[in-house]
């Protein structure tokens, strides 16, 4: 089975500087590789995915996550922080020829004025 | 724009009720689940449906049961809410046909049971 390990369940930055959020996941088969953000009182919304072609995969709101396959690993970065990126973000992962996404832990992340 | 509905925003129930948590996906998806999230722990899988009046259980279904009559619509349901159901719930669907197969999220259902 795979899983998906987020480190750091809430994470500060300072309004202006670098986000970066880890992801690594353990799977026996190439994955789909998503991340997801949930702001306050409302449902999960696609921020990026990886499935095939470059490995730097742009999203929305600014975000990027670059899949490494040597490490196992789908970080997320923003290079500058803004107030309104204060949300929860979800790692998950689906291996290929499977339906059901295995999710992280979470990362909450504070954006400090 | 594919869009997920939940029938509830917020939900308080009594300890012992038989609760229904609707779920209404509009895009035609295959795949439907139900999720349960908790401070720290993530989003857990409760039960999933690939097909209509097809289920599997998920990672936590006890306590639970869930009914596809209709492709569209997906219900969990509590047979005796107890205090540790008290969650927020999250549905998704997804369609068989993409290689990456995507999930969709409706707004979550704030579960309380006292």
């Amino acid at each position: 089975a795979q899983s998906v390990t987020q480190l750091g369940s809430h994470v500060s930055v300072s309004e202006g500087a670098l986000v970066l959020l880890r992801c690594n996941y353990s799977s026996s088969v190439p994955p789909y590789l998503f991340w997801y953000v949930q702001y306050p009182n409302q449902g999960l919304q696609l921020l990026l995915k990886y499935t095939t072609g470059a490995t730097l995969v742009k999203g929305i709101n600014g975000f990027e996550a670059e899949f490494k396959k040597s490490e196992t690993s789908f970080h997320l970065t923003k290079p500058s922080a803004h107030m309104s990126d204060a949300a929860e973000y979800f790692c998950a992962v689906i291996p290929y020829g499977n339906n059901r996404l295995a999710f992280g832990k979470g990362n909450q992340v504070v954006v400090i004025p | 724009d594919v869009k997920v509905t939940q029938s509830s925003r917020y939900l308080v129930k009594r300890t012992g009720e038989k609760v229904f948590l609707e779920c209404v996906q509009d895009m035609d998806h295959e795949n439907m689940f139900w999720y349960r999230q908790d401070p720290g722990l993530g989003l857990r899988l409760i039960y999933f449906s690939y097909d209509v009046k097809m289920k599997e259980k998920g990672d936590i279904p006890e306590g639970y049961s869930v009914s596809r009559e209709k492709k569209e619509r997906f219900s969990l349901i509590l047979e005796s809410a107890s205090t540790n159901q008290t969650s927020m719930y999250l549905c998704a669907s997804s369609f068989s046909g993409t290689k990456d197969n995507e999930q969709f999220f409706g707004p979550g259902t704030r579960l309380t049971v006292l």
